[in-house]
């Protein structure tokens, strides 16, 4: 079974900072998914990733296959940046393409 | 499209009672999930479908039982309710398209006393 590790567990930061959420994970994968978890308890999925680098608007994710390892970066968060953001991997077998979750990181972001 | 649904939104059991939690997607999606989120852990797989007629036991599913009824429906059913079963629960369908991305319901929220 997949260990998937993230961190830091608790975020806070000033509007305006960069901000990195790492993520690891002990078995190889076909791919990592990054979500986001609203105060309200919706989960809306960010990125899936199987290599390099993608970016949509302030949000960038990486992922380095050799070195299991994902972050996720915010460019100039704002206060509507905090949520819970999950990391999950996809294990390369089975057929319903089974994701393995992190405990997530709850990232505040203050005015 | 409303995506994926779920009913009820909140619900307290008495231990022993019985009860469904009913999920519904209109995306045409094959894979349907059932999962459960307590403090402190991530998400973690009670059942789920890979089609319709299908339904395979995920990481927890001692204490529950499902119905892939359709394509549409995935249902998830406590028999005998127990404190230890007090999580938010999420249905999720699964996407064939190369992302594989997961699309999830607004959650379930359920104490047992």
């Amino acid at each position: 079974k997949n260990e998937v590790e993230q961190s830091p567990q608790n975020l806070t930061a000033q509007e305006g900072e960069f901000i990195t959420i790492n993520c690891s994970y002990s078995v190889g994968i076909s791919a990592l998914h990054w979500l986001q978890q609203h105060p309200g308890g919706g989960i809306v999925s960010l990125f899936m990733l199987s290599s390099g680098k993608k970016k949509h608007g302030r949000l960038i994710a990486t992922i380095n296959i050799q070195e299991k390892h994902s972050s996720l970066h915010i460019t100039a968060s704002h206060p509507r940046d905090s949520a819970v953001y999950i990391c999950a991997v996809r294990s390369p077998s089975g057929s319903a393409r089974q994701l393995t979750f992190g405990s997530g990181t709850q990232l505040t972001v203050l005015p | 499209n409303a995506g994926v649904t779920q009913t009820p939104k909140f619900q307290v059991l008495k231990t022993g009672q019985s009860m469904t939690l009913q999920c519904a997607q209109d995306m045409n999606h094959n894979s349907m999930y059932w999962y459960r989120q307590d403090p402190g852990m991530g998400l973690r797989l009670i059942y789920y479908s890979a089609s319709e007629g299908t339904t395979d036991k995920g990481e927890v599913p001692n204490g529950y039982n499902v119905s892939r009824l359709n394509k549409r429906e995935f249902s998830l059913r406590l028999e005998s309710a127990a404190p230890s079963q007090t999580s938010v629960y999420f249905c999720a369908s699964r996407t064939r398209q190369i992302t594989y991305e997961q699309y999830f319901g607004p959650g379930t929220r359920l104490t047992v006393t």
